[in-house]
């Protein structure tokens, strides 16, 4: 069985601060790992992935997150929020093993406000 | 061209009709997948199929039903349509082995009177 929370459903900051979104994950097998972007009245976008190689990941507009497997975290980050970064975020984890194998499950979705 | 598309992309229906949601890939993936986004429940899988001939039920199934008529479509019916599936439905590709990315279509946002 596998299962993520994300810690916060809404997080607000201002505009070139740092960005933390955090994820915490339980899977039976080691997981894969993502983070998909979805901004308003679109569809999912990937913004990286953890597949068990570098525990650091680093994704597509200056995203990064670190896979912590003694935390069972998957935190994604952002050094200087832009506005463009406003919408909503889903940690997803992907079953590794069992009967499940290859199919995601998806965090409830934190929705990050940028303000000018 | 976007490798996933659907249509519609807006449905708005009434109690009891039938529905169908399609999806086409051109990435060439065995695997396609349904899901459906509520707002604070993320997504959840409805359907999920591995290739042509192996359809399998996720999480949430009932009311819904699918058909894999190719490798590269996979349709999502609703066969009596409810208020509750009110909701955005996304399509979705995975590479044959399962270790890469989902792809996602744009949504078709459903609207059930």
């Amino acid at each position: 069985a596998q299962s993520v929370t994300q810690l916060d459903s809404h997080v607000s900051v201002s505009e070139g601060t740092p960005v933390l979104l955090r994820c915490n994950y339980s899977s039976s097998y080691s997981p894969s790992l993502f983070w998909y972007v979805q901004h308003p009245n679109k569809g999912l976008q990937l913004l990286l992935k953890y597949t068990s190689a570098a525990t650091l990941v680093k994704g597509i507009n200056g995203f990064e997150a670190e896979f912590k497997k003694s935390e069972t975290s998957f935190h994604l980050t952002k050094p200087s929020a832009h506005m463009s970064d406003a919408a909503e975020y889903f940690c997803v984890v992907r079953a590794a093993g069992g009967t499940s194998y290859g199919k995601l499950t998806f965090g409830q979705g934190t929705i990050l406000t940028v303000h000018p | 061209d976007a490798d996933v598309t659907q249509t519609p992309r807006n449905r708005i229906t009434k109690t009891g009709k039938r529905i169908m949601l399609e999806c086409s890939q051109t990435k060439g993936h065995d695997r396609m997948y349904w899901y459906r986004q509520d707002p604070g429940l993320g997504l959840r899988l409805i359907y999920y199929s591995f290739d042509v001939k192996d359809i399998n039920k996720g999480e949430i199934s009932d009311g819904y039903s699918v058909s894999r008529q190719a490798q590269a479509k996979f349709s999502l019916s609703l066969e009596s349509a409810i208020p509750n599936q009110t909701a955005l439905y996304f399509c979705a590709t995975s590479d044959p082995d399962g270790r890469d990315t989902q792809y996602f279509g744009p949504g078709t946002r459903l609207t059930v009177l």
